[in-house]
């Protein structure tokens, strides 16, 4: 029983490289959220998909790419990392947009 | 922008006290709902309130959602260590699926 599984897990980046981060939901849900974590800032969403082949962007999506060509993946794209990327990233998915969300277990991305 | 405010950001207590956190707002949100998060790991939901004035409880914790549906309070009774965490409040805003999370309030229980 997976639920939402992210990779990798952990990741150096120098500035200016790009990277991919895949999460993958086997619950088939509909809606799924990429949030980046912050000392002091909670989450915040970064962009967020209400289905296959749709993307919407949430409070923080400069500098992020996300597709959602598959319902089970949502992938979220740093085309050109900056140290500012630095953080601990989520994905989480719902059942119809409703209000409990599973979350995967994090990567940690740092950018030198 | 951050919609969510919580208070106090950090909390550290002795086993056996009661302590409440707060998330307040100045929007009016259809849904609100708690999550705590350990170390290492994402978040995992504790409650959800829907209507205005609503109560809640699961064990020792007790979830109020205010009459405006613009905040809403965490209280618990006789804290435990294993109460430690990250308690998150979220929700979202009527006809959105964006779901908004608060500053977050870290929780010590010492033993």
């Amino acid at each position: 029983n997976a639920g939402v599984t992210q990779t990798p897990k952990f990741r150096v980046l120098k500035t200016g490289q790009s990277m991919t981060l895949l999460c993958a939901q086997d619950m088939n849900h509909e809606y799924m959220y990429w949030y980046r974590q912050d000392p002091g800032m909670g989450l915040r969403l970064i962009h967020y998909s209400v289905g296959e082949g749709t993307t919407a962007k949430g409070e923080v999506p400069d500098g992020y790419n996300v597709s959602r060509l598959k319902k089970q993946n949502f992938l979220l794209g740093l085309e050109s990392a900056a140290p500012s990327q630095t953080s601990v990233y989520f994905c989480a998915s719902t059942p119809g947009g409703g209000p409990e969300a599973f979350f995967g277990q994090g990567t940690r991305l740092t950018v030198v | 922008t951050q919609l969510l405010e919580q208070s106090p950001q950090f909390l550290s207590i002795q086993e056996g006290e009661n302590l409440t956190v707060y998330c307040n707002s100045s929007s009016v949100f259809s849904s609100l709902q708690w999550y705590r998060q350990e170390p290492g790991e994402g978040p995992v939901l504790l409650v959800t309130v829907v209507t205005g004035g609503e109560v809640k409880k699961l064990k020792r914790l007790t979830f109020q959602f205010g009459d405006a549906r613009k905040d809403s309070s965490l209280h618990i009774t006789a804290a435990q260590p294993g109460d430690t965490g990250l308690y998150l409040c979220a929700g979202s805003t009527s006809g959105t699926y964006k779901y908004i999370f608060g500053t977050g309030t870290r929780l010590k229980v010492l033993a």
